[in-house]
């Protein structure tokens, strides 16, 4: 069975001050996604990392992936309020095995709740 | 361009009623998954659909669940009879599966908000 966790489960940060959230995952994949949630919202996708090394930046964010070590990160720069939410990574599996119907599926970890403080 | 359209957004109603969960999604997107999200268990994967076939419904908790997709434009999440426990935030989500297999990222629904008495 797929585990996905992620480190820390809630993070309190400075504005200004820089952090990396980390996403541990079980079994082989090369596909994994990190999205955004703000409190009673949605998700939102922030990146798509589609290989071993890929590097996705947007504004102060930047994710990375490791498939070798099973790990990504999204790291934070210079934190503002406006990045306060919760941030998952979601992991890219393909299950059943390839075939007519067939579907890939996301497994999610637990999230991060990262509040940045003034 | 609209989104993935889920309906009601919130949901009240007591122990023991049926309850029907409705998901619009994205034109030409060719997977459709249902997800419940709670403090307790975070966000769980139900059940998904592929060009409207169920592709694994392992997710779902027990027989009172149930979910239909009749075509591409429309899905139903059904909870017959409901209990408090089933009380948690619902969310559809829709993506295009690529010919290799590969999924585009998942876009999420608003979420219906289920309270259960």
């Amino acid at each position: 069975e797929l585990k996905v966790e992620q480190n820390p489960l809630f993070l309190s940060m400075q504005e200004g001050k820089n952090y990396t959230i980390y996403c541990n995952y079980s079994t082989t994949s090369d596909r994994l996604y990190w999205y955004r949630q703000d409190p009673g919202k949605s998700l939102e996708s922030l990146f798509v990392l589609l290989s071993n090394g890929a590097v996705k930046q947007e504004g102060r964010l930047m994710a990375s992936l490791d498939t070798k070590a099973r790990l990504s990160t999204l790291h934070i720069t210079a934190a503002v309020h406006d990045l306060s939410a919760t941030y998952f990574c979601a992991v890219d599996i393909e299950a059943p095995p390839a075939g007519v119907g067939s579907a890939r599926q996301l497994t999610f970890g637990s999230g991060t709740q990262l509040t940045v403080l003034p | 361009d609209a989104g993935v359209i889920q309906s009601p957004r919130h949901e009240v109603t007591e122990m023991g009623q049926e309850v029907t969960l409705r998901c619009k999604p994205i034109s030409g997107h060719n997977s459709l998954f249902w997800y419940r999200q709670t403090m307790m268990r975070g966000l769980e994967l139900l059940i998904y659909f592929n060009n409207n076939v169920p592709i694994d419904d392992s997710g779902m908790p027990e027989d009172r669940f149930s979910a239909k997709m009749p075509n591409a434009s429309f899905s139903t999440l059904k909870i017959q009879p409901s209990e408090p426990r089933d009380s948690a935030v619902y969310f559809c989500a829709s993506s295009f599966q690529l010919s290799d297999g590969l999924n585009q990222p998942q876009h999420f629904g608003d979420g219906t908000r289920l309270s259960i008495l």
